[in-house]
Formats: C-alpha cells, sequence, structure tokens
C-alpha cells in the first residue's frame, strides 16, 4: 500500500530556531496534510495543500507541496517552546478513496529555551 | 469554532469485553472516519463512512468492529470482544473538504 516517509524522526534545536521537516512517498498524492499532536490529543490541523508546486504559509508555518506530488516539506520559523509536539504529514488521494489519510511515522520536535 | 468531540477520553476495558466509543462530528459534515494510534506509533485508518454506509475499511477493520451512526448527530465504533491488541487511541474524524480530528478516546484493555 501507499506509505509515507517522513524525516527527521527527531529534532532537538534551541528556541529561535527555524526548523525543517520533509515527507516523501513512492506514489502521487492529490493533498498533503500537516497535522501537530500534543501528549494525550488529537491531531490538529497546520496547513493544507490541495495543488502540486503550491506554498501555503500559517502564521511561522510554511509548507510546500512537490511538483511531482510525491513529497512536501513543513518549515516553522524562529521557533518557540510551544512548538514542542509531534508533527505528522498526512496524504490523501481523491481519486482511489474517500479521503481516508495515509499518515507519516511523525517528527517528534523539542525546543530547548 | 465547531470541533469534532468523542466520548469517553479514556475507556478501560477486560479483554472479551464489548466496547463502543462515541463521537459526534461537526454538524455540516458528511464524511466520517476511525482512526487508531497504537502508543508511540502512527496514525492509522480503520474505516470510512458516507451516506450511511461504510464507504471503505482498512485490513484492521475486522468482523470484530462495526460502525454507526444511529442518529443525526452521533458516530459510534463498537469493537464486539476486545483483545489486548486493541489497546489504542481512537480517533474519530469528519470532513467537509479538510479532515478535522476529536481529541481521542484512550482504549486500555487488560
Amino acid at each position: 500500500g501507499q506509505q509515507l516517509n517522513q524525516s527527521p524522526q527527531s529534532m532537538f534545536i534551541q528556541e529561535g530556531e527555524d526548523v525543517s521537516m520533509n515527507c516523501t512517498s513512492s506514489s502521487i498524492f492529490n493533498t498533503w496534510l500537516w497535522y501537530k499532536q500534543d501528549p494525550g490529543e488529537g491531531p490538529v490541523l497546520l496547513i493544507a495543500l490541495y495543488k502540486a508546486g503550491e506554498l501555503t504559509s500559517n502564521g511561522r508555518l510554511t509548507a510546500q507541496f512537490g511538483i511531482t506530488r510525491k513529497d512536501s516539506l513543513l518549515n516553522i520559523s524562529a521557533s518557540i517552546p510551544s512548538d514542542v509536539g509531534i508533527y505528522f504529514c498526512a496524504g490523501h488521494n481523491h481519486g482511489g478513496s474517500q479521503g481516508n489519510l495515509i499518515f507519516g511515522k511523525g517528527t517528534k520536535l523539542s525546543v530547548k529555551p | 469554532e465547531p470541533e469534532v468531540t468523542q466520548t469517553p477520553s479514556h475507556q478501560v476495558t477486560q479483554m472479551g469485553q464489548e466496547v463502543i466509543l462515541r463521537c459526534v462530528p461537526i454538524s455540516n459534515h458528511l464524511y466520517f472516519y476511525w482512526y487508531r494510534q497504537i502508543l508511540g506509533q502512527k496514525v492509522e485508518f480503520l474505516v470510512s463512512f458516507y451516506n450511511n454506509e461504510i464507504s471503505e475499511k482498512s485490513e484492521i477493520f475486522d468482523d470484530q468492529f462495526s460502525v454507526e451512526r444511529p442518529d443525526g448527530s452521533n458516530f459510534t465504533l463498537k469493537i464486539r470482544s476486545t483483545k489486548l491488541e486493541d489497546s489504542a487511541m481512537y480517533f474519530c474524524a469528519s470532513r467537509e473538504d479538510t479532515q478535522y480530528f476529536g481529541p481521542g478516546t484512550r482504549l486500555t484493555v487488560l
């Protein structure tokens, strides 16, 4: 089945630093989504990308939908302690399903004040 | 802001017992989903539901699982005879364009 490879698995950064994480797939996705999950809670949608090449921002977060539709990148600028959590990429292909999402394994972000 | 809600937040049950997990999707959404997340692992799709029927299900969603929309607001996941390996966080999601997740139910099977 379709799989998403998300990297890095974990990151330890200093407050104020920028961070990037990415997701790749061997197959095409029509939609890429980035979620953040805090411990014991559900994934919270950060950014949704619908078009190849699209670059979308949400505050300090910027995400890009790769031209090949097989990858996506999430950048967080000027990190703050509340950015700590697990970031998941997710994708789906409208054509092949009723939109069920395939998730990456997550990037665990730790921010040192 | 509308949100997906789930009850209970934590359910502890004995192996072999039946459990029902409840969700109230966002009111104008038409597509509903259940996902599960085993501790420390990624979120996995279980089932999607549209127009009062299952539209897709994963290999995880075997005969022990069932879903129902008993009224205009609730969406439930039933596990008929729980196993130890069913212990996980179960997330409900609903969508119009994009999926929004509930806070989850932590199921612990002893």
